[in-house]
């Protein structure tokens, strides 16, 4: 089934560095999705993107989407050891499903 | 806002026996709700997508007689694995729609002996 692109699949940071992570596709997504999921917990919804362009933060967290429609970027600046755990990307298609795209998910460790 | 609770959030079980999965939005109606099944290390596989009083619609290869979705009411859907195996012990995970978004639950853990 279609999926996203998810680079890197992993990431080892010290504390207080930034980091970027992003998600491409051959297709085009109206929206975009970022969430985090720590062990044995449901994910938990980051930023949603809803305009091709659009640049949106929520606290220490910023991203994109992209203006081709086919890619997104999460940044995370000035890392915590609470931002460790798995980031996914997501993603909804043109044509009205209501099914999400996932990528497939980028393991954040950050060293005290 | 927009919170989605599941319960329970861990069960063990016999072979052979039932197990009902709750999925509720708190604070939040949601016509369409969404169940995930998630293995270890791995991305979230939609099993099935709940809709508000009409028959859920099941992803390819999973078998809708043994998992049994009703969503019978606006914030609530609930997934039934019948005559459980222990190949059905995984991490079950439940959203729900909101806005153009989905929002999960905190999952539900399963284990068959």
């Amino acid at each position: 089934g279609q999926q996203l692109n998810q680079s890197p699949q992993s990431m080892f940071i010290q504390e207080g560095e930034d980091v970027s992570m992003n998600c491409t596709s051959s297709s085009i997504f109206n929206t975009w999705l970022w969430y985090k999921q720590d062990p044995g917990e449901g994910p938990v919804l980051l930023i949603a993107l809803y305009k091709a362009g659009e640049l949106t933060s929520n606290g220490r967290l910023t991203a994109q989407f992209g203006i081709t429609r086919k890619d997104s970027f999460l940044n995370i600046s000035a890392s915590i050891p609470s931002d460790v755990g798995i980031y996914f990307c997501a993603g909804l298609t043109q044509g009205g499903s209501e099914k999400l795209v996932f990528g497939k998910g980028m393991k954040l460790t950050v060293n005290p | 806002g927009a919170v989605v609770s599941q319960h329970p959030s861990w069960v063990i079980c016999k072979s052979g026996t039932s197990v009902k999965i709750e999925c509720r939005s708190l604070d939040f109606q949601a016509t369409t709700m969404f169940w995930y099944r998630q293995f270890p290390k791995q991305s979230l596989m939609l099993m099935a997508t709940s809709n508000e009083g009409s028959k859920a619609t099941y992803e390819q290869g999973v078998e809708k007689d043994k998992f049994l979705i009703n969503h019978a009411s606006l914030t609530l859907s609930t997934l039934t694995v019948t005559s459980a195996h222990p190949e059905d012990s995984s991490f079950y995970i439940c959203s729900a729609k909101h806005q153009e978004t989905q929002y999960f639950g905190p999952g539900t853990r399963l284990l068959v002996l």
